[in-house]
């Protein structure tokens, strides 16, 4: 079954432990992204993935990292997390961005993060 | 830079009526595709319609279709005969071609829906 697959679903942490929330599809996709979702706001995009080795910052980049080593898997680093980052983050991923605009995205369940 | 605006917080429409979700655009790109997402309570987002920026007739899918008026800067989502499974957040969405916009997506607000049986 083609799926974005997100993990985990939910997570509790302290402010300043350094935490992963990883992201897999099995569709062979080249475009990844993260966005956060929160309230009056819509979702945000944080960090987006071209393809492998080539990641480049969204609208909300501050304080997250992200790494694209591999086609399939896009991780989520938060090196220090703060209250602020409390979210839910959505991975997604689509097929390559090129100068057509009509590739849709595929969105992972989500995780709720609770930064305390 | 891009953004999109949905000015409805919350929206209300009685079973088997027609409701139109508004979505307002600002973008500087020459090429740019528009996209309505689904999200029901249970949080998944669903896909829903796509409108491209040069598409000559306006787009549907089913109960869905979308009144796009480039003039305006505007694609509205239409849902004909409403259901009360279309109870949910709704996402207007917008993804360039040009520039800095290449590879970047930004959604509004978002459109609660509530459909009264």
């Amino acid at each position: 079954e083609a799926q974005v697959t997100q993990n985990p679903r939910y997570l509790i942490t302290v402010t300043g432990k350094k935490l992963t929330v990883t992201c897999s599809q099995n569709m062979n996709h080249e475009y990844m992204s993260w966005y956060r979702q929160d309230p009056g706001l819509g979702l945000r995009q944080i960090y987006y993935s071209m393809n492998v080795e080539v990641t480049d910052k969204g609208d909300v980049p501050e304080g997250y990292k992200v790494s694209r080593k591999e086609k399939r898997n896009f991780p989520l680093i938060l090196e220090s997390p703060s209250p602020n980052q409390t979210s839910l983050y959505f991975c997604a991923s689509s097929y390559r961005q090129g100068a057509r605009t009509n590739e849709k995205l595929f969105f992972g369940s989500g995780t709720q993060l609770s930064v305390l | 830079a891009q953004k999109i605006t949905q000015t409805q917080p919350g929206m209300f429409v009685q079973e088997k009526e027609a409701v139109t979700l508004d979505c307002t655009y600002d973008t500087s790109d020459p090429s740019y595709g528009l996209f309505w997402y689904k999200q029901p309570s249970s949080g998944e987002m669903i896909f829903l319609i796509y409108q491209g920026s040069y598409d000559q007739q306006n787009a549907t899918e089913g109960r869905y279709s979308l009144n796009f008026q480039k003039a305006r800067k505007s694609a509205n989502l239409v849902i004909s005969a409403s259901q009360l499974g279309d109870s949910a957040m709704y996402f207007c969405a917008m993804r360039g071609v040009g520039g800095t916009s290449y590879g970047k997506l930004t959604f509004g607000q978002g459109t609660i829906l509530t459909v009264h049986p």
